[in-house]
Order: C-alpha cells, then structure tokens, then sequence
C-alpha cells in the first residue's frame, strides 16, 4: 500500500491528451514538492517534473505538471507510442522524514 | 555528463549481508545529497535511505531502519549502502538517486542503472 495514491494504468491515442493523478495527505504533498518521474520499460526511472511544475532541461513541452492540496497530476499532450511507461509520484513527508511514492502508473499507447 | 554507476549486487542468503556501491562522475559529490531507491521486479519504486552533502544528516525508511547504513567517500566520490540481516522482502534491484538543489532539492535528478539484490536460500 503506497503513501501516494495512483491509478494503476492509464490509457490514451497517439495524439490524445491524458492525466495522471497523485492523491497524498497534509505531511506530504500538503507541505511539500512533487516530483514525477517517467520509466521506460527495462531502464531506470527518469525525472520528468520536479518542484510540482518544472521541467529539466530536455523534458518536452508536452509534459507538464500541476498541484493543488494534496494532490497533484502530471499531463501529456500529444502523446506519442514511445510515452508507453510507468509513471511515478512522488513527495517528501514530513512525519515520516523519508520520500514517499505513488504505486505507479502504466499508461498504454493504443 | 553526470553518471551514477551501481555495483555489488547479487545473491545473498538470509540474514547475510551486502554492501553496494554508487560510483559518482561529473558533478561535485559533495554538494549533493545522495540516496538509495529500490524496485521489486514488477513492482513499483521505494525509497530506501538518503544522506546530505556532506555526510551530516542520514534518514532511512522504516522497514530498513537498524538493518541498512548509508555512508559516503568524498574522495571516491563513491555512495555507499550496507545492508545487514537482510530478508528476503529486501529483494529488489537497488538504483542510487542523485537529490537536486535548489527547486529541485526534492526530487531525483539522475539516477543509476541498478544492481539487483536477490536474497533466498
């Protein structure tokens, strides 16, 4: 059971906009950043949105993110086959002086 | 070119011990604060310890708390995790995370490639 809570997959249509969202509580995303991350199959995770809504350098437009309480989501527009990937949440929490991360969630290119 | 290169992983009985490795390149080493997540095959992603820049303030997860220590060589620009009394839950490929500054002070702006640690009998 994830601190961070996830749906576990997601789908969309190349060319479709799709969002991924990422519920906590007040120790966590409440008080705290949101980082996400991107992990192609077979390969480490990739940091895709840090500081709720800020993409490193290399990290496409399309990618953006949100927060708003205690919850934030991470949209992709103009998703393309390649976006085929589990995608992360995660946070700092206070109470627990440790990150905390959503379950995951895999999104299908269809 | 930051770059995070993992060793030490393998096969290890329960209770036994391990100790990995996190070889650092590319970014001053002390300026960082280093950390460790680990993934079942399959699963999703835990994270496992952290430790400041300069080796000052360590946090560890619950369910490594007492088994594993985080330290680090400045002059190896090398992370280190020594995993004690391990069980077989610890089994999981372990990536070493590179932590921001900054903005980015809560996320995980590079990460290794991972060393899996299988613990059976």
């Amino acid at each position: 059971q994830s601190v961070l809570t996830q749906p576990p997959s997601a789908s969309g249509t190349p060319g479709q906009r799709v969002t991924i969202s990422c519920s906590g509580s007040s120790s966590n995303i409440g008080s705290n950043t949101v980082s996400w991350y991107q992990q192609l199959p077979g390969t480490a995770p990739k940091l895709l949105i840090y500081s709720n809504n800020q993409r490193p350098s290399g990290v496409p437009d399309r990618f953006s993110g949100s927060k708003s309480g205690t919850s934030a989501s991470l949209a992709i527009s103009g998703l393309q086959s390649e976006e085929e990937a589990d995608y992360y949440c995660a946070a700092w929490d206070d109470s627990l002086t440790g990150w905390v991360f959503g379950g995951g969630t895999k999104l299908t290119v269809l | 070119e930051v770059q995070l290169l993992e060793s030490g992983g393998g096969l290890v009985q329960p209770g036994g011990s391990l100790r990995l490795s996190c070889a650092a390149s590319g970014f001053t080493f002390s300026s960082y604060a280093m950390s460790w997540v680990r993934q079942v095959p399959g699963k999703g992603l835990e994270w496992v310890s952290v430790m400041s820049g300069g080796g000052g303030s360590t946090y560890y997860a619950d369910s490594v708390k007492g088994r594993f220590t985080i330290s680090r060589d400045k002059s190896k620009s090398t992370l280190y995790l020594q995993m004690n009394s391990l069980r077989a839950e610890d089994t999981a490929v372990y990536y070493c995370a590179k932590v921001g500054l900054g903005r980015a002070a809560h996320a995980f702006d590079y990460w290794g490639q991972g060393t899996l640690v299988t613990v059976s009998s």
